[in-house]
């Protein structure tokens, strides 16, 4: 079965940092594209990064655009997102989502709660 | 940026058609994607590209686009089929937008 897992969540003050982690199985990491997308407390879905199958083409939603960096290794087939100066309203459920291209998110991760807060 | 627009909530009874829309600005012209949520789960892709079906969802789960409205319809509605439902585009003019999602009620 594919399967994506998230870990690396919590509490954090604001202006702290956080890195989160998301292992894939089930399927071939390295020719798949992967994306953060995130959702507030009782809001809807935000997408945050995007990252190419060889990590050659970066994209960031403006809300995080130079405070967060996306990273992956394909030989641990993993995924990862460096978040620094979070601010309160960083606070939401992290999902890791397999994409196919600039496209849809075939599958989803179950989320990793990232809360901020002093 | 570009905004996608759902109705919040949409109320059907059991055994009926629910029909959710999702307008942008000549939208017909990119593909739309479809997603529902249940509470505390992860979303899960129902419609891609406009009208397509991931493996394992029912033939109920359907799609159109055209204009400036794409419609996930879901015929002979069940129980379990009380979720948000979010859409989705993505091209080169614009990074991947979600729609605000739209309560889907079985009452």
């Amino acid at each position: 079965d594919v399967q994506l897992v998230e870990s690396g969540g919590g509490l954090v003050q604001p202006g702290g940092t956080v890195k989160l982690s998301c292992i894939g199985s089930g399927f071939t990491f390295r020719t798949y594209s992967m994306n953060w997308v995130r959702q507030a407390p009782g809001k809807g879905l935000e997408w945050v990064s995007y990252i190419s199958s060889t990590s050659s083409t970066k994209n960031y939603a403006d809300s995080v655009e130079g405070r967060f960096t996306v990273s992956r290794d394909n030989a641990m087939n993993s995924l990862y997102l460096q978040m620094n100066s979070l601010r309160d309203e960083d606070t939401a459920i992290y999902y890791c989502a397999r994409g196919v291209g600039y496209s849809y998110l075939l599958t989803w991760g179950q989320g990793i709660l990232v809360t901020v807060s002093s | 940026s570009y905004v996608l627009t759902q109705p919040p909530s949409v109320s059907v009874a059991p055994g009926q058609t629910a029909r959710i829309t999702c307008g942008g600005n000549n939208i017909g012209s990119t593909s739309v994607h479809w997603y529902q949520q249940k509470p505390g789960q992860a979303p899960v892709l129902v419609v891609y590209d406009d009208s397509d079906r991931p493996s394992g969802i029912p033939e109920r789960f359907s799609g159109s686009n055209s204009g400036d409205t794409a419609t996930l319809t879901i015929s002979r509605v069940e129980v379990g089929d009380e979720a948000d439902y979010h859409c989705q585009v993505w091209d080169r003019s614009h990074p991947c937008v979600f729609g605000g999602g739209t309560k889907l009620t079985v009452l």
